[in-house]
């Protein structure tokens, strides 16, 4: 089974700065995706940005970009110019579509991230 | 538009009672996903409609939860009898197509304590 790991159970960033938020996974597909979604207090789970392992450039949405080593099987977020909006629970996600239909996300455990103002 | 509905908010219960909780999905979309999220961690698929039948359930604990979505729209996830370990956040998603071209829209989930 495919598992996420996110090593950083809180991360701390003084606003206006950059930080980078850790994800890992393990997996024998070669196609697949992999998400990362905000969880703010309202407990919304937000698509922050997505990739496809099948592209090679890696994905960015205004200040989140991310920096993806399918060999390393490694897919960090980096968050550029924090903002106190950005104070959030970060998920890693994976999907490979193997399940035959089944649209099952398997998520990683989070990171908690502190905006210090 | 109309992002995905939940309700309630909030529910405490003692343990061995029964819990509804309701997901309104978006207008259109035919894939609705119920997600158990406890504390601390990431949330877990517990079961995927396509329209209204059942795509996966492989981690729904069939002996005391169960689902439903009549007429391939709203969702009602049931749990009888509950225990302690059943505390969490319940979120329900929706997509129109498969995750590989829109991703999910969450709502904001139901947060159940058993005592």
């Amino acid at each position: 089974a495919q598992t996420v790991t996110q090593s950083q159970p809180e991360m701390s960033v003084q606003e206006a700065e950059t930080v980078t938020l850790s994800c890992t996974y393990d997996t024998s597909e070669s196609d697949y995706y992999l998400f990362w979604y905000k969880q703010p207090p309202s407990r919304q789970m937000i698509l922050v940005i997505r990739q496809e392992a099948y592209k090679q450039q890696n994905a960015t949405e205004n200040r989140f970009s991310v920096n993806f080593q399918k060999a390393a099987k490694s897919f960090s977020l980096k968050i550029s110019d924090s903002q106190l909006g950005d104070a959030a629970m970060y998920f890693c996600a994976y999907w490979d579509g193997a399940g035959g239909g089944a649209d099952g996300l398997t998520f990683g455990k989070g990171t908690h991230l502190i905006i210090q103002p | 538009e109309a992002g995905v509905a939940q309700s309630p908010r909030y529910k405490i219960i003692e343990k061995r009672q029964s819990v509804a909780f309701w997901c309104n999905p978006i207008s259109g979309h035919a894939t609705l996903y119920w997600y158990q999220q406890i504390l601390g961690q990431g949330p877990k698929l517990l079961i995927q409609f396509q329209n209204n039948g059942v795509v996966d359930d492989s981690q729904l604990p069939k002996d005391r939860f169960s689902a439903e979505r009549l007429k391939g729209v709203d969702s009602t996830l049931k749990i009888q009898p509950a225990k302690l370990e059943d505390s969490a956040v319940y979120l329900c998603a929706s997509s129109l197509n498969r995750i590989t071209n829109y991703g999910y829209t969450f709502g904001s989930g139901t947060r159940l304590t058993v005592v």
